[in-house]
């Protein structure tokens, strides 16, 4: 069975501050993806970022960086230097290999940035 | 649009109603998904096709779900007998074969089921 679980569910920063969401996964799979999506509030999830188990590297995109630790179990996330657009739900998410791609959401995160 | 399509975006039914949900996939894409995401929570995978395939219906949560894709593009989800705890997101996604997990969603179907 697989699971994830992001234990923070509403977290408000201020405008500029760094948010960092943690992401604890469970797989007896061997192979498997981790991923985070964001939900702004139109709904639509729009895919962030994939990591695959054997790539343990941290990846950094603009102000979006990504911290995969297997000995922990954990792919957090953080965003420095927040802007009021980043307000939005983050779901980290896991996938088995050949498991059709099907995702295991977490609960997410809502992220509120104050201006 | 070039993006996942789905109608109705609202949908308000009667206890035990019939619903049917529309999905438009991005064309090309092969692999079309549906989720169910609740208030508050993540989404739950429901069914996966590849092409007019469903590979997997797992995840539907009684014989009162039934989704298809008789063409391998636009998919129907249908939800007979509407109760009270059918009330969620439905959320479609599509992607290409082989790339898993990055998939594009449309804004989903809201459910309410009075």
């Amino acid at each position: 069975a697989q699971k994830v679980t992001q234990a923070q569910t509403e977290i408000s920063v201020v405008e500029k501050e760094d948010v960092t969401l943690d992401c604890v996964y469970e797989t007896r799979d061997t192979t498997y993806y981790l991923f985070w999506y964001k939900q702004p509030p139109s709904g639509e999830l729009v895919f962030l970022i994939r990591r695959n188990s054997f790539d343990e590297q941290n990846e950094i995109s603009g102000r979006y960086s990504w911290n995969f630790q297997k000995s922990t179990s954990s792919f957090n996330f953080t965003i420095t230097a927040s802007q009021v657009v980043d307000s939005a739900v983050y779901f980290c998410a896991l996938s088995e290999a050949g498991g059709n791609n099907r995702l295991a959401f977490g609960k997410g995160n809502q992220v509120v940035v104050i201006p | 649009g070039a993006g996942v399509s789905q109608s109705p975006r609202y949908k308000v039914a009667k206890r035990g109603q019939d619903v049917a949900l529309r999905c438009d996939p991005i064309s090309g894409h092969v692999s079309l998904f549906w989720y169910q995401q609740a208030l508050g929570q993540g989404p739950e995978f429901l069914t996966y096709f590849q092409n007019e395939a469903q590979l997997d219906k797992s995840g539907l949560p009684s014989d009162r779900f039934f989704a298809e894709r008789p063409e391998g593009s636009v998919s129907t989800l249908k939800i007979q007998r509407t109760q009270q705890e059918d009330s969620a997101v439905y959320l479609c996604a599509s992607s290409l074969v082989g790339i898993p997990g990055e998939l594009f969603f449309g804004e989903g179907s809201r459910l309410t089921v009075l």
